[in-house]
């Protein structure tokens, strides 16, 4: 039962087009949502995240779109730049269990390619 | 600031044998999580701390995995013992545990390789 999921396995972009990356989750009980990038065999490194009570955050060339009704996030990027190839992975948080209990559920990830 | 160390890198075994992974989280961070990341995989939260307590185990396997903080600083996490399954890698993150953002910093993970 996959509560976070990323449904493009991969996407191709040319450099200082927009890449548009998208996520769907099922549980209403998330209260943080947030975006990583990972490069080959390094750990993740945060990118951004959104409160569930806003709609949209944004922090220089990256801007994450919440729409709550849809239970739908999405990544922006522009323009992108070649380093911008990466896996990108859609995360959620939240006291869902209780306790303080605030591990991240994470989408299986998508793999961004920036074409020259 | 050092990030998140990890130690070892990359770890062969046989089936059945134990394996032992160490992290040590960024200073002044009281919480700290347990992922494993199989291949083609999101990360998935093993287990989590809040200094030397445990707050949620719940996706632990107790019977072969067990992990602590005893002086709620550094962890290990434990497999004992083996199975070709549990081949993945073994990322540690921590946080300050009230961070607005909610954001956790991980460390390069331990690659395991079960035969």
């Amino acid at each position: 039962d996959q509560q976070v999921k990323q449904n493009s396995p991969s996407l191709s972009v040319q450099e200082g087009r927009i890449s548009i990356l998208n996520c769907d989750y099922t549980n209403s009980m998330f209260d943080y949502f947030l975006w990583y990038k990972k490069y080959p065999a390094e750990g993740p490194t945060f990118l951004i995240s959104i409160s569930s009570i806003k709609d949209k955050n944004e922090d220089g060339r990256f801007t994450v779109f919440l729409n709550k009704s849809a239970k739908h996030l999405s990544l922006h990027i522009v323009p992108s730049q070649p380093g911008d190839s990466a896996v990108y992975f859609c995360a959620a948080s939240g006291s869902v269990s209780g306790g303080g209990a605030d591990g991240l559920t994470f989408g299986k990830g998508t793999h961004l390619i920036i074409q020259p | 600031e050092a990030g998140v160390a990890q130690s070892p890198r990359y770890k062969i075994i046989e089936k059945r044998q134990s394996v032992a992974f160490w992290c040590n989280p960024i200073s002044g961070h009281a919480t700290l999580y347990w992922y494993q990341q199989i291949l083609g995989q999101g990360p998935k939260l093993l287990i989590q701390f809040q200094n030397n307590g445990v707050v949620d185990d719940s996706q632990l396997p107790k019977d072969r995995f067990s992990a602590e903080r005893l002086k709620g600083v550094d962890s290990t996490l434990k497999i004992q013992p083996a199975k070709l399954e549990d081949s993945a890698v073994y990322l540690c993150a921590s946080s300050l545990g009230n961070s607005a953002l909610g954001e956790q910093f991980f460390g390069p993970g331990t690659r395991l390789t079960v035969l």
